[in-house]
């Protein structure tokens, strides 16, 4: 069964550094979602990309975050200087149309982010 | 703004039916959703029901939707131990294209 993918699946790194965390969506997919779920809390939401471009972005997808499809399969977020507050879990999700469409969303594992 | 909450946890004995509730302010919903998450696992959608449903009903699982009261609820019958996870709803807003709005979820123990 086709299935999102995500890595790294836990990445711990120091204050002000940037990461990426990297998804494969599903391969017939055309909407792209990143969630996140801080420890104890919501699962909330982040962005969605479509056709090449944001579609939606919460308050939290502030300037440090940035998303990008550099090739046909990979969906990367980019956290430019990480805060502590950006220790979370982050799902990536993709869909084959838009919610009001299909309705289904497929979530990967996550990647866990440990900012010291 | 819109807001779903969830009681934080459940526990019944394998074999029983759980119903695992769900309430939600926003009436413009779409979508409503129950998702599963084990430990250490990611979510895992289980059903979802359009907001023109009353009932879905998918092998052990039955979905209810009462509009009126703003309440979802999932029955699973005959649980399992591997039934065992967290449980989310989560509802699309018309006016909210493609962003879900999840509750707290709700823990599911099942004891043998």
């Amino acid at each position: 069964e086709p299935e999102v993918t995500q890595t790294p699946s836990h990445q711990v790194t120091q204050m002000g550094q940037e990461v990426i965390l990297r998804c494969v969506p599903i391969s017939n997919h055309l909407y792209f979602y990143w969630y996140r779920q801080i420890l104890g809390q919501k699962v909330e939401f982040l962005v969605s990309f479509y056709n090449n471009e944001i579609s939606e972005k919460s308050e939290i997808f502030d300037d440090q975050f940035s998303v990008e499809r550099p090739d046909g399969s990979n969906f990367t977020l980019k956290i430019r200087s990480t805060k502590l507050e950006d220790s979370a879990m982050y799902f990536c999700a993709s869909s084959e149309a838009g919610l009001a469409g299909t309705g289904e969303l497929f979530f990967g594992e996550g990647s866990r982010l440990t900012v010291l | 703004g819109e807001d779903v909450e969830q009681s934080l946890f459940l526990s019944v004995r394998e074999g029983d039916s759980s119903v695992i509730n769900c309430t939600y302010t926003d009436s413009s919903s779409t979508y409503l959703y129950w998702y599963k998450q084990e430990p250490g696992a990611g979510l895992q959608l289980l059903t979802y029901i359009f907001s023109n449903m009353d009932m879905k009903q998918d092998q052990r699982l039955t979905v209810l939707l009462n509009k009126k009261d703003k309440h979802l609820s999932l029955r699973i019958a005959d649980t399992q131990t591997g039934d065992s996870a967290i449980y989310f709803c989560a509802e699309t807003l018309n006016n909210a294209g493609n962003m879900l709005t999840f509750g707290g979820g709700t823990r599911l123990m099942v004891k043998p």
